[in-house]
């Protein structure tokens, strides 16, 4: 079967760094996503990923490695803001997209 | 804003009424999405409409029926659900054909059936 498996919950303290973790089985690989959803709120796009390295954007990063199966998110100088839901996603070999739980993130003053 | 609205935003239902949920997309997309999303559970696919014909339906029970007039509206209607229905019901679009296509969403329906 397909998975995706990513942390429950992480915390981390406001100006820190924190890294979620994010692992995935599925038939094929056509680019992985990550998203982000406030409570309450619809998931918006961060990033995308198709080839295997760091891809960044302002205080996100996001790196992937296709032989491991393997991405991370990192968000750096961490706002009170960035408390919320982060989606894992990967397009498998029939373009659909296999979803994650999701990992909530609470950022602490 | 994403350019997906959604309504309504809350649904209290009983399991023998029949109500109709209801997305708009203003993004010139030509695929449209509906997903469940139920507490601590991943993202579910429900329909994938694709220049308005339904390319996926994944095994989601008859109770659901989507409908799909034009390239900007996509409707989920809903006729005698059961209480584990109750769910966050998320509608999304996306232009197929781009590198990443990713998915834009909509605030979603927030569906309690009593």
């Amino acid at each position: 079967g397909q998975n995706i498996d990513q942390p429950t919950e992480m915390t981390a303290t406001e100006g820190a760094i924190v890294q979620i973790n994010c692992t995935y089985q599925t038939s094929g690989f056509n680019g992985l996503f990550w998203y982000q959803q406030h409570a309450g709120e619809a998931p918006t796009f961060l990033s995308y990923n198709v080839l295997d390295g760091l891809e960044e954007k302002g205080r996100f990063s996001s790196f992937l490695s296709r032989s491991k199966g393997y991405s991370y998110l990192l968000l750096k100088e961490l706002q009170m803001k960035d408390s919320a839901s982060y989606l894992c996603a990967v397009r498998d070999s029939n373009y659909q997209l296999i979803w994650g739980a999701g990992t909530k993130l609470i950022i602490k003053p | 804003e994403t350019g997906v609205t959604q309504t309504p935003r809350h649904l209290v239902m009983g399991m023998t009424n029949k109500k109709s949920l209801k997305c708009e997309q203003h993004l010139g997309h030509n695929a449209m999405y509906w997903y469940k999303q139920s507490a601590k559970k991943p993202l579910e696919l429900m329909f994938v409409y694709n220049f308005k014909e339904q390319t996926e339906n994944n095994s989601v029970p008859s109770r659901f029926s989507p409908e799909c007039p034009n390239s900007s509206h996509l409707f989920l209607h809903l006729h005698t659900l059961q209480p584990e229905d109750s769910a966050l019901y998320l509608c999304a679009s996306s232009q197929e054909g781009e590198p990443a296509y990713e998915q834009y969403f909509g605030p979603g329906t927030r569906l309690t059936v009593t």
